[in-house]
């Protein structure tokens, strides 16, 4: 079975700022892969950043990069530069790559805020 | 151009109804998903289904029922709404590969009194 920690249920951040979204992840798969959504307030899933467990690198996509340290099974997000529109709820999510379905299972989610 | 859509977006309705929510995808993707959100934002799969075919099925009451007539397309229809049933559906899909994500459709907000 797949879980997802995340052990933050609420974060602020000053404007330009950095900030880092905990994420661990239990899984006994040896092939997986690693998501970030970001859900703001209109209610919609958008996809952040994919992080697979082969990955050699650290995936970056402009202001979020994802530090993946895989002995420790996290796979934390980080946000450079935070802007208001960042404002949002965060979901890590993991799928692996055994069977068809290779569903996504969420973790509860870190309700970010950006303070002017 | 809608890549994933889904009708309605909100419903409202009495308990012990039955009401269907649609579900198109326009991006030739071959996996479907139901994903149900609760009241803490908990989002939790419930059908997957791959070529028309069900993949799998949560423990999810039978009263839900997802029909795939085609590809792009994954209906649920839920028989005698309950209060508990009151949550947000999203609908999602992908192409097969490990790293292909998972796009969402906009969610049905649904609401049984």
């Amino acid at each position: 079975a797949q879980k997802i920690t995340q052990t933050q249920p609420g974060m602020f951040v000053q404007e330009k700022e950095a900030v880092t979204l905990d994420c661990t992840y239990d899984t006994s798969d040896p092939s997986y892969g690693l998501f970030w959504y970001k859900q703001p307030s209109s209610g919609e899933m958008i996809f952040l950043i994919y992080q697979g467990s082969y990955d050699q690198q650290n995936a970056t996509e402009g202001r979020y990069s994802l530090n993946f340290q895989k002995a420790r099974k996290s796979a934390n997000l980080v946000i450079s530069a935070s802007q208001l529109g960042d404002s949002a709820m965060y979901f890590c999510a993991m799928r692996s790559f055994r069977g068809s379905a290779r569903q996504l299972t969420f973790g509860s989610g870190t309700q970010l805020t950006v303070l002017p | 151009d809608t890549a994933v859509s889904q009708t309605p977006k909100y419903l409202v309705t009495q308990m012990g109804n039955d009401k269907s929510i649609k579900c198109e995808q326009n991006l030739g993707h071959d996996t479907m998903y139901w994903y149900k959100q609760d009241s803490k934002k908990f989002l939790k799969i419930m059908f997957s289904y791959n070529n028309k075919e069900l993949i799998i099925n949560e423990t999810v009451p039978n009263r839900f029922s997802p029909k795939s007539p085609d590809k792009a397309h994954l209906n649920l229809h839920i028989n005698s709404l309950e209060l508990g049933d009151s949550a947000v559906y999203f609908c999602a899909s992908r192409l097969a590969g490990g790293q292909n994500e998972q796009f969402f459709g906009p969610g049905t907000r649904l609401t049984v009194l």
